[in-house]
Formats: structure tokens, C-alpha cells, sequence
């Protein structure tokens, strides 16, 4: 089982739509819980990050953690074209462990919007 | 430019050859770490170094690979007698000391080997 699991999709939606984007993990470590957005030949762009459960909120992303369930959402509200790109979670431990600056990441999702 | 600098972007190396990988931290920074994008998976850690130490190299191959951050210059992933298998994106990326969560991506080193 891996320690980080993302549905690859793709996922397509119409423009204005909301997207959510999912991760879940096995490793309890994880305090730190990241979200990249990646365009194609391109580098990940660090969009947000959480540390421990609770809400982020940043313009049109949402960024929520369930760490009893082990659980991580993004969500984005009225979506773009623009936005079309695949989406990284990455996860790390807290400082002190071995984990930590150690970024683990999920498969990533594959969202394309269309007008 | 205050991102993090990658170069080459492309590289070509036939098989047996040496590659090497060079990454410039954002400004400010002094953590660097690697990773691997392998066709169709995910980011994949390799290394993660400061100044002439290297912390964390679990990622990494156990042959053929080596990283080094000196004290001056940029930070070289390095990867001896190439082979078909290694062919991939490289990324590097770098964060502060406080924020090590918080990393920034280059641009990437897509390496082919013939």
C-alpha cells in the first residue's frame, strides 16, 4: 500500500463548476499537508499548506484536512481553463521526526476545465 | 530571477555516460532537496541537503548516485554510467530553515538517455 493515495482521474469539468481533489494516507507522522498545482512540462507551483486538521482558505482554493480519517481535500470554486493542470498533495512530518523536509507525494490528479 | 534555478533544462546522455544536475536555491534559502519524475508516477524524493551536509538520502539509489551542496555554488545531483531506467524529470527545490514543509520547485532537468 502506498502512503499516499490520489485518484489519477482525469477529471473533467465545466468552467464555473467546483472541483474537489482528495488524498488519503496510511502514515499518522504527517503533520504538514501540501498542494501542488503542476502544469504540463512544467515545475509544481506550491498552491497552499496546512499544518494538522482544520480549513485553508486562499481566494477560490479550500484546502481542508480530516487527520482522524486520514483524509485531505482541495477545493476549488468556480473554476478556469486556466486551471487545467494535474494536482499534487504532498505530505511531511513534523519537525524532529525523519520525515520531516522529506515530502511525500500522491500520484496527482489530471483536471482539465473546459469553457 | 528569485526562484529556484535548474540547468540544464534538457539534457542528453548516451548510455554509460555521467550526468550531472545542477540546482540554485531561492534566494535566502539553504535547504535544497531532490527529487524524480518518473513517466506516468509521481514525485518521487531522492535527497535532501544544507551546506556541505547531506540529512536525508534515503530516496536515493544506492549506486550510481551521489549529491553534494558546497558551500559555494549550486547544489549537483550527480548520476554516473547512465541507463535507459534513468531517464526522467529532475526537480530540485528549496525552503528555509523554519518552513521545511514549505518547499519551492525549479523548473525541472529532463534527462533522455540513449
Amino acid at each position: 500500500q502506498k502512503e499516499v493515495e490520489q485518484d489519477p482521474g482525469p477529471l473533467s469539468v465545466p468552467e464555473g463548476a467546483i472541483v474537489s481533489l482528495n488524498c488519503t494516507y496510511s502514515n499518522s507522522a504527517f503533520q504538514y499537508f501540501m498542494w501542488y498545482r503542476q502544469y504540463s512540462r512544467k515545475g509544481p507551483e506550491l498552491l497552499m499548506y496546512t499544518y494538522s486538521s482544520g480549513n485553508k482558505e486562499d481566494g477560490r482554493f479550500t484546502a481542508q484536512v480530516d487527520k482522524s480519517s486520514k483524509y485531505i481535500s482541495l477545493f476549488i470554486r468556480d473554476s478556469q481553463p486556466s486551471d487545467s493542470a494535474t494536482y499534487l498533495c504532498a505530505m511531511s512530518g513534523n519537525a524532529g521526526g525523519t520525515s520531516y523536509g522529506k515530502l511525500t507525494f500522491g500520484q496527482g490528479t489530471i483536471l482539465t476545465v473546459h469553457p | 530571477n528569485a526562484g529556484v534555478m535548474q540547468n540544464p533544462r534538457h539534457l542528453v546522455r548516451r548510455r554509460g555516460q555521467e550526468a550531472r544536475l545542477r540546482c540554485s536555491p531561492m534566494k535566502g534559502h539553504s535547504h535544497v532537496y531532490w527529487y524524480r519524475q518518473l513517466p506516468e508516477e509521481g514525485l518521487k524524493f531522492m535527497v535532501y541537503l544544507q551546506k556541505e551536509n547531506i540529512i536525508d538520502e534515503s530516496g536515493m539509489p544506492k549506486e550510481r548516485f551521489s549529491a553534494e551542496f558546497p558551500k559555494e555554488g549550486p547544489s549537483i545531483l550527480r548520476i554516473q554510467q547512465v541507463v535507459r531506467g534513468d531517464s526522467a524529470a529532475y526537480f530540485c527545490a528549496s525552503s528555509g530553515l523554519a518552513a521545511r514543509y514549505e518547499q519551492y520547485f525549479g523548473p525541472g532537468t529532463r534527462l533522455t538517455v540513449t
